[in-house]
């Protein structure tokens, strides 16, 4: 069965550390890998997406996401966390064939000043 | 290009009454869905639609009916609200392309009492 596991529904860091997001996929091959960030009361934002090649992935805001395919894992880092990186965090998964996306149940993030 | 809007963007309604929640995209996109956010549940999808003209049940669709309008609009009806049924609901669309991304809408606020 597909599924997206995120470890740590919250997860606390001080401003200017470094922020590290969990992200664990089941599948049998490689899905099509998503993070999105959720700001308060706002619909999704694609933050970056795995396409083949290169394993480490750049997004906006300065995040990046590694993809491990032994290891089935896609985080999210960041080097230094701003205040305005608090918000809920999603992983996402689209199988290889199918329409159907699965979404992590999400970090919340919330930085330190 | 306004993206995807939904509306209304909060609702009350009492067990028992019917609702339409509408969603419209302005991106030529063929995929659309539907999704209710609860908290520490992620996003579960309700139904979506590959193209227009067709419809498919996603993981929680008992209570929901959905119709694919147009190309542009997919509407979610809820027949005879359940306080269960208390949620915020998302629409998004997707264009045709392996590697592409979901686009969300706002969201709708809807509870039941």
């Amino acid at each position: 069965a597909q599924s997206v596991t995120q470890l740590g529904s919250h997860v606390s860091v001080s401003e200017g550390a470094l922020v590290l997001l969990r992200c664990n996929y089941s599948s049998s091959v490689p899905p099509y890998l998503f993070w999105y960030v959720q700001y308060p009361n706002q619909g999704l934002q694609l933050l970056l997406k795995y396409t083949t090649g290169a394993t480490l992935v750049k997004g906006i805001n300065g995040f990046e996401a590694e993809f491990k395919k032994s290891e089935t894992s896609f985080h999210l880092t960041k080097p230094s966390a701003h205040m305005s990186d608090a918000a809920e965090y999603f992983c996402a998964m689209r199988p290889n064939t199918g329409n159907q996306f699965y979404f992590g149940t999400g970090t919340s993030l919330t930085v330190i000043p | 290009n306004a993206g995807v809007t939904q509306t209304p963007k909060f609702q009350v309604l009492k067990t028992g009454q019917s609702m339409t929640l509408q969603c419209a995209q302005d991106m030529n996109h063929n995929s659309m869905y539907w999704y209710r956010q609860d908290p520490g549940m992620g996003l579960r999808l309700i139904y979506y639609s590959a193209s227009e003209g067709t419809t498919d049940k996603g993981e929680v669709p008992n209570g929901y009916n959905v119709s694919r309008l147009n190309k542009r609009e997919f509407s979610l009806r809820l027949e005879s609200a359940a306080p269960s049924q208390t949620s915020v609901y998302f629409c998004a669309s997707r264009g045709t392309g392996s590697y592409n991304e979901q686009f969300f809408g706002p969201g709708t606020r809807l509870t039941v009492l």
